[in-house]
């Protein structure tokens, strides 16, 4: 089945400094990819998505590029602020695994930025 | 861009009693919404899937006379949490698809649920 691995954390990090959290997938079909970002206490918000390989998902100084090669989506910021402490999720839906899209996630990943 | 609305956020019970959570997609119709349970620290847990208009399919090893799940409308599914105990309590949060097929989930605000 269908299934994604995303770096554990947490990851710390001082304000303007590089991140990059891994994740990898595996996929029956051509998934479409997706980061998501919860902040304490509130639901899921999308971040950005890729739904074919070589695109590139961006969004609040956020990326992630979809290496169909690799099956990775890793996500990258050049310079993390304060603000952007939250659990990251990385996922995948995969229209072969049953044609209902159910999304598939990774267990999220921790960032904690200090100032 | 496309709104889920949950309500409560946040609701606090005596064992035994019953808590309903509304789901609600605000400017889309969903054909299908999802409800998670997540634990602290904890990825998302996958209770089940529901369709307009048809059954809920329940992940395995959720009781589904405990948690029941209806989907009566494009734009609204329930989930009661019936004959609540302490170890219900959790943070709970749905997603809904857009009929028009876009692969993107989109997720409510979670409720807090608290059973005392």
């Amino acid at each position: 089945g269908d299934s994604v691995t995303q770096m554990e954390g947490p990851v710390t990090l001082s304000e303007e400094a590089f991140l990059t959290i891994n994740c990898t997938y595996t996929a029956t079909g051509y998934p479409s990819l997706f980061w998501y970002v919860q902040y304490p206490g509130e639901g899921l918000q999308l971040l950005l998505k890729a739904t074919k390989a070589d695109d590139k998902g961006s969004n609040k100084g956020f990326e992630a590029t979809y290496r169909k090669e690799t099956t990775s989506f890793h996500l990258e910021k050049g310079s993390v602020q304060v603000s952007d402490s939250a659990v990251y999720f990385c996922a995948l839906s995969d229209e072969a695994s049953g044609g209902s899209y159910i999304p598939t996630f990774g267990r999220g990943t921790s960032l904690i930025v200090h100032p | 861009g496309a709104v889920v609305s949950q309500h409560p956020s946040r609701v606090i019970c005596k064992s035994g009693t019953s808590v309903k959570i509304e789901c609600r997609s605000l400017d889309f119709q969903a054909t299908t919404m999802f409800w998670y349970r997540q634990f602290p620290k904890q990825s998302l847990m996958l209770m089940a899937t529901s369709n307009e208009g048809s059954k809920a399919t329940y992940e395995q090893g959720v009781e589904k006379d405990k948690f029941l799940i209806n989907h009566a409308s494009l734009t609204l599914s329930t989930l009661t949490v019936t004959s609540a105990h302490p170890e219900d309590s959790s943070f709970y949060i749905c997603s809904a698809r857009d009929v028009q097929g876009s692969p993107e989930a989109f997720f409510g605000q979670g409720t807090r649920l608290t059973v005392v």
